[in-house]
């Protein structure tokens, strides 16, 4: 069956260390969109990515990074620069034409700094 | 830029109807979606409007007005299972992506 996977599905960092989530999907999806959701709030977008090899800086970019080497693949790298960096990450894909009513959602990853 | 609002929290009782609102002001409108979202889980689709007026679902029904920047979330016959965040969001621009709100947590009780 097709979908989208996120792993892990629970992850822990010391302060001061680099965090890379993994999204993988087999939709054949071209678009691609990491967001941050934190307790009581609604999700917050950070990268997205429309083509590989291609990405765009969403809301709250700052102290993140990704990459597009491959169409079913879109890591997002929390770096030391993210000062707050604990929450919930969701991953998701769509087609290039479907836009929001094509939302697939991976099942997301817990990050907490310890 | 973007600006979605709907209320924090809402309380009801198993049985009863309940209407959540939600307010937008945004560029480049394309649609509008409802999703449901349990703790801990990732967000599940409910409904999508892009045209004016109401599109019902069994349970769910939603509505949108474009010049009004309004849509609300209408949940009938509600069941404890209905307890979950709602969560309103908005696509636009030519990336297609969605914009949330902040979501509604709903609480059903017996």
């Amino acid at each position: 069956d097709g979908g989208i996977t996120q792993s892990p599905k629970y992850l822990f960092r010391k302060e001061g260390q680099n965090v890379t989530l993994s999204c993988e999907q087999n939709l054949n999806h071209d678009a691609m969109y990491w967001y941050r959701q934190d307790p009581g709030q609604g999700l917050r977008l950070i990268y997205y990515s429309q083509i590989v090899n291609d990405f765009q800086k969403g809301d709250i970019a700052e102290g993140y990074s990704v990459s597009r080497e491959k169409k079913e693949s879109f890591p997002l790298t929390v770096t030391s620069a993210q000062k707050n960096p604990t929450a919930f990450y969701l991953c998701a894909s769509s087609t290039s034409t479907g836009g929001g009513y094509g939302y697939t959602f991976g099942s997301g990853t817990r990050l907490t700094v310890v | 830029g973007q600006n979605i609002d709907q209320p924090t929290e809402m309380t009801a009782t198993e049985g009863a109807i309940v209407q959540i609102n939600c307010t937008y002001q945004t560029s480049g409108f394309n649609g509008l979606f409802w999703y449901q979202q349990h703790a801990g889980e990732a967000p599940t689709f409910l409904s999508y409007n892009v045209l004016d007026g109401l599109e019902e679902k069994g349970r769910f029904s939603s509505f949108l007005s474009r010049s009004k920047g309004y849509s609300y979330l209408l949940l009938k016959e509600l069941q404890m299972k209905d307890s979950a965040s709602y969560l309103c969001a908005v696509e636009s621009g030519s990336a297609r992506q969605l914009t949330f709100g902040s979501g509604t947590q709903l609480t059903v009780l017996p």
